[in-house]
């Protein structure tokens, strides 16, 4: 089977434009969750999402969103960048919410 | 959301077993204790997971004591492929919740030749 994949893998962006990123689960899997990882924060929760809804969200503003799509391939937005959103974006995804979870290769965004 | 303590960094020699320890005070009785690792420019990684027993799977070993306020990973011979980032992450699978990961630092292995 192939893994969690995320698209694209690097991105340069500049302050203030917006960002829309991209998860394809493990086939079957329904639960897509993300995460942001930066040196100074770690892992950080962002959302979890299962058969399209939203089930959990972390504790970030509302410039951040997220949805999932029917084949449960997922999309993170985030809107008005800014320079502490550069990160690197994780993905994972897990058959059901209390499933083990498996993670894709991140995106790298860098914003300038 | 419990939380977990790990020390920031330890060091094994290759060949060597490993143990590292994580400190779990307020752990619920919903808790499940899984260890993911994170390998330099990838993404986390499952390792093993448990409840109340001991696990044993291909990649390591889980001691759960018998409080479940500590647990320890056991790496049983160390290679320089496990050298990476290592988090103990308590998942909830009670009350409702939805058993979202909570990353702590996490402990920083290196593996010596």
């Amino acid at each position: 089977k192939a893994g969690v994949t995320q698209t694209p893998r690097y991105l340069i962006k500049t302050r203030g434009q917006q960002v829309t990123l991209s998860c394809s689960p493990i086939s079957g899997h329904r639960s897509v969750s993300w995460y942001q990882q930066t040196p100074g924060q770690g892992l950080q929760f962002l959302f979890e999402y299962f058969s399209e809804t939203q089930r959990n969200k972390g504790n970030f503003p509302g410039r951040f969103s997220g949805r999932q799509f029917s084949n449960s391939r997922s999309e993170m937005n985030v809107s008005t960048l800014e320079l502490g959103d550069s990160a690197l974006y994780l993905c994972a995804s897990s058959l059901g919410i209390y499933d083990l979870v498996n993670f894709g290769p991140g995106t790298r965004l860098t914003v300038t | 959301d419990a939380k977990t303590t790990q020390p920031n960094s330890m060091e094994s020699n290759e060949e060597e077993p490993v143990h590292l320890p994580c400190n779990h005070s307020t752990i619920s009785g919903t808790d499940y204790i899984h260890w993911y690792r994170q390998l330099p420019s990838q993404g986390p990684e499952y390792v093993i997971h448990g409840l109340t027993s001991n696990v044993n799977n291909r990649m390591a070993s889980l001691a759960i004591a018998e409080d479940r306020k500590s647990s320890t990973l056991i790496l049983h011979r160390a290679t320089l492929r496990d050298a990476a980032v290592y988090y103990c992450i308590l998942r909830d699978h009670g009350s409702g919740n939805t058993g979202k990961l909570i990353f702590g630092q996490g402990t920083t292995l290196q593996v010596k030749p």
